[in-house]
């Protein structure tokens, strides 16, 4: 199947400092890439979804300019939490499909997460 | 938009039991309905997936139903073994390439 990776897997930062998590998807193209944000024992709630070459769509309650996205090419979206507090410490993941029309089923690929720290 | 409903939050088996975990979903207009597995601090992983122009699907010990009429589709794991202790989430997605709306997900406890 297809394949979607996210770096870093785990970052510990101090309060304040920003932090960039990437996501690529390796053997494919999507102009759309959604991140999503898991508390611990929770589910997977979707913050925003990446669009290539224009801005994001956020989600209700989720700061645009807490959590910066940028999906500058069909291959790699970015997600950075600025200025970060403890409270901003969770699993990050992200997940694309193929495009339509290349044959793809539909199906969501998900990157292996980052564990953000924030102390 | 998009809820869904998962019942339940936790489920204990023995060994060599069927768990069964079930979903509800608002929207008529879903069509496609995945099931993941997610170890701790993993991705989830696709484990199978339903379409709403099928009534059941099956892989191996891995079956899913759906009832389009009822809104709720089910997941059917026989022979439990240990491995398949995780936490399990359901999902669906409105017709076209958009994005997941998931259910609270059920951990999933077989003790050998």
């Amino acid at each position: 199947g297809a394949v979607v990776s996210q770096h870093p897997s785990w970052v510990i930062c101090k309060s304040g400092t920003s932090v960039k998590i990437e996501c690529r998807s390796l053997d494919f193209q999507a102009t759309t890439m959604f991140w999503y944000r898991q508390f611990p024992k929770q589910s997977l709630m979707l913050m925003a979804t990446s669009n290539e070459g224009s801005k994001a769509t956020y989600e209700q309650g989720v700061e645009k300019d807490k959590f910066l996205i940028n999906h500058a090419s069909l291959t790699l979206s970015t997600l950075t939490v600025t200025s970060a507090h403890p409270e901003d410490s969770s699993f990050y993941i992200c997940s694309a499909s193929p495009l339509p029309g290349t044959g793809s089923t539909g199906e969501l690929f998900f990157g292996e997460g980052s564990r953000l720290t924030v102390l | 938009g998009e809820n869904v409903e998962q019942h339940p939050s936790t489920l204990s088996v023995q060994e060599g039991d069927s768990a069964v975990i079930k979903c509800t979903y608002s929207d008529s207009a879903s069509n496609y309905f995945p099931w993941y597995k997610q170890e701790l601090g993993k991705r989830p992983q696709l484990i199978i997936d339903i379409r709403s122009n099928v009534g059941e699907k099956k892989d191996q010990r891995i079956a899913v139903t759906l009832n389009k009429t009822a809104k709720h589709f089910s997941l059917h794991i026989t022979e439990t073994q240990p491995e398949d202790s995780a936490v399990y989430f359901c999902a669906a997605r409105f017709a076209g390439y958009s994005t997941l709306t998931f259910g609270k997900g059920t951990m999933l406890l077989v003790s050998p």
